[in-house]
């Protein structure tokens, strides 16, 4: 069975400094597709990104970065230089490959991040 | 524009009552979901839809029911059956199961 495990409820951090949010998940198949999603207090989830499990390579995108690991079966994200603007809750999610019936999105609880000016 | 759209954003039941949340998209997506969120918690998958006039349950689908008569459409039931309804619930639409899901707005529905 998949699972997605976000230790971290809650997150508070003062404007600039850097901030990471932990994912690890369990899955039995060898293909397998992570994302993360940000909620902000308005309630719409936002898409932020998508790997697949073939492809460890880590990702840059402005101040975001994404760190996967098959090894530790974690998939982290780090804000750099955090803003008030990125204070939302932050959901890690899994989704089984083809050889599982490509299973829809398994969520984690989420980590919500306050930044503070 | 392309999107998906829920509606109402706020509704209240009485309790005894059906009410039906409306979820449209015109991404030409595939697979459509209900996902349920309570406060402080994750979303749970309610029901999902593959294509067309079939949908499969996820893991709290007692008291909720669906129908997928159009691609575009996939409305959510909430029945007096669902004990405890008051929750936010939000709509997606994906090309097709473990793509990129694209959520709509939600709907925050209490009961009264």
């Amino acid at each position: 069975a998949q699972k997605v495990t976000q230790a971290q409820t809650e997150i508070s951090v003062v404007e600039k400094e850097d901030v990471t949010l932990d994912c690890v998940y369990e899955t039995r198949d060898t293909t397998y597709y992570l994302f993360w999603y940000k909620q902000p207090p308005s309630g719409e989830l936002v898409f932020l990104i998508r790997r697949n499990s073939f492809d460890e390579q880590n990702e840059i995108s402005g101040r975001y970065s994404w760190n996967f690991q098959k090894s530790t079966s974690s998939f982290n994200f780090t804000i750099t230089a955090s803003q008030v603007v990125d204070s939302a809750v932050y959901f890690c999610a899994l989704s089984e490959g083809l050889r599982s019936g490509n299973t829809p999105l398994v969520f984690g609880k989420g980590t919500r991040l306050s930044v503070i000016a | 524009d392309g999107g998906i759209t829920q509606s109402p954003k706020y509704l209240f039941r009485k309790e005894g009552q059906n009410v039906t949340l409306s979820c449209e998209q015109n991404l030409n997506h595939d697979a459509m979901y209900w996902y349920r969120q309570d406060p402080g918690q994750g979303l749970r998958l309610i029901y999902y839809s593959q294509i067309v006039n079939d949908f499969q349950k996820g893991d709290i689908a007692e008291g909720y029911s669906v129908s997928r008569e159009k691609k575009e459409s996939f409305p959510l039931t909430v029945t007096s059956a669902q004990k405890n309804p008051t929750a936010f619930y939000l709509c997606a639409s994906s090309i097709g199961t473990g793509h990129t899901q694209y959520f709509g707005p939600g709907t925050r529905l209490t009961v009264l």
